[in-house]
């Protein structure tokens, strides 16, 4: 069966600090691969979006960056942190099909 | 553009019916989605309907899909306080390439 990973589950980083954040899926090959933010009282946002290695796709503008350097690993990163980063990130997976399943989120606190 | 709509809040009591409505634009997604929330967790897959179908029903869940107001609704029966969580509706974006979210409902449920 197929599960997905991230890491870590909460993070605390100060302002101007970089960031990296993990997704791994487990059980699957060729996964397309998505990252959202959740803000606070807030729905999903769509940030990245990658349908193979190397393979991007941005749907908004901002401080944040994203890699696949592995077919099943996804990375979400900055240089400096901003407040306005703060959020609950999540990560998910789909595979020949609309339905996504997602990790368990990494909760970010930027002070 | 693409736009998926839900009310913020609903509260019911333990045992009453739930009723979660979700009006979407795009009117060529495939499937349509309901994902469950709880507190600090990733989002869980709780239910999807394909849109050539009006009604879906698996336990205590029942889907109603109508295409021509597009509108979709989640019915829960028999509301427990475990249901309590954010609910929030999905369609496909009109390239296929990811979901667009509703900002959920609240749903919170007392004894």
């Amino acid at each position: 069966s197929q599960t997905i990973h991230q890491w870590p589950a909460t993070l605390v980083q100060p302002v101007g600090s970089p960031l990296s954040l993990e997704c791994t899926v487990e059980g699957t090959s060729n996964p397309n691969l998505y990252w959202y933010r959740q803000a606070a009282g807030r729905g999903l946002q769509l940030l990245f979006y990658s349908v193979g290695i190397g393979q991007i796709s941005s749907e908004v503008p901002q401080n944040l960056s994203a890699s696949r350097p592995q077919d099943r690993q996804f990375i979400l990163s900055s240089k400096k942190l901003l407040l306005s980063d703060s959020g609950f990130y999540l990560c998910a997976w789909t595979r020949g099909s609309d339905t996504q399943y997602f990790g368990p989120g990494t909760r970010l606190t930027v002070l | 553009g693409e736009d998926v709509e839900q009310s913020l809040f609903l509260s019911v009591r333990e045992g009453d019916s739930s009723v979660i409505n979700c009006t979407y634009t795009d009117s060529s997604s495939t499937y349509l989605y309901w994902y469950k929330q709880e507190p600090g967790a990733g989002l869980q897959l709780l239910t999807y309907i394909f849109s050539n179908m009006d009604m879906k029903q698996d336990q205590r869940l029942t889907v109603l899909l109508n295409k021509k107001d597009k509108h979709l609704s989640l019915r829960i029966a028999d509301t427990q306080t475990g249901d309590s969580a954010i609910y929030f509706c999905a369609e496909s974006n009109h390239a296929g390439t990811a979901l667009i979210f509703g900002k959920g409902t609240t749903l919170s449920v007392s004894s």
